[in-house]
């Protein structure tokens, strides 16, 4: 049981825009620690996609953002991709457990 | 080129032990936190535990404490993880990250099978 919360799912047309939920808790999400976001591509190590809850590293397209408000945060894609179908992994660390902690991960497909 | 490579891994018997490591090159190997992370088959991530650049400080995940010890070699730009008195459930592809949160970038993973 993961302490982030992410949907198993999304899934959208070419073009359209989703959104991946992350949602923690005080002691995780809502702290000052940093959120981030991993894409992993079937059958590849994950990469990091969005870092400090906000910023993409470089060659990341404009197209993934990130955001976070109190115990949630999101990643949102833009003008869907077929290369963009993964599996996205929130990340942050937990003061409680004093771990770094993953979300369950989320599957993107595009339809 | 930042370039991480993983060796090491393979099949060992529950209660036995493994020694995984990571290659690095491409970049100040000495100035980065390290870290390990797994992913079981078919399941999400786990972070395992980390080292600071000059060694002095190691974290860990609970569920490995007293069982895993991560070391570096700044001379030799080489990351280890041993791993002691191994699990099924320790059975997972290992990933060695470069950072502390904000991993990145990644390995290709070595995978490390607990089975008799």
């Amino acid at each position: 049981q993961s302490v982030l919360t992410q949907p198993p799912s999304v899934s959208g047309a070419p073009g359209q825009r989703v959104t991946i939920s992350c949602t923690g808790s005080s002691s995780n999400v809502g702290t000052d620690h940093d959120l981030n976001w991993y894409q992993q591509l079937p059958g590849t190590a994950p990469k990091l996609l969005i870092y400090g809850n906000t910023n993409r590293p470089s060659g990341v397209p404009d197209r993934f953002s990130g955001s976070k408000s109190g115990t949630s945060a999101s990643l949102a894609i833009t003008g869907l991709q077929a290369e963009d179908e993964a599996d996205y992994y929130c990340q942050s660390y937990d003061t409680s457990l004093s771990a770094y902690v993953f979300g369950a991960g989320t599957k993107v497909t595009v339809l | 080129e930042v370039q991480l490579v993983e060796s090491g891994g393979g099949l060992v018997q529950p209660g036995g032990s493994l020694r995984v490591s990571c290659a690095v090159s491409g970049f100040t190997f000495s100035s980065y936190w390290m870290s390990w992370v797994r992913q079981a088959p078919g399941k999400g991530l786990e972070w395992v535990g980390n080292i600071k650049q000059d060694g002095s400080e190691k974290n860990y995940v609970d569920s490995v404490k007293g069982r895993f010890t991560i070391s570096r070699d700044n001379a030799k730009n080489s990351l280890h993880l041993q791993m002691n008195s191994l699990r099924a459930e320790d059975t997972a592809v290992y990933y060695c990250a470069r950072g502390r949160g904000g991993f990145g970038p990644w390995g290709q993973g070595t995978l490390v099978t607990v089975s008799s």
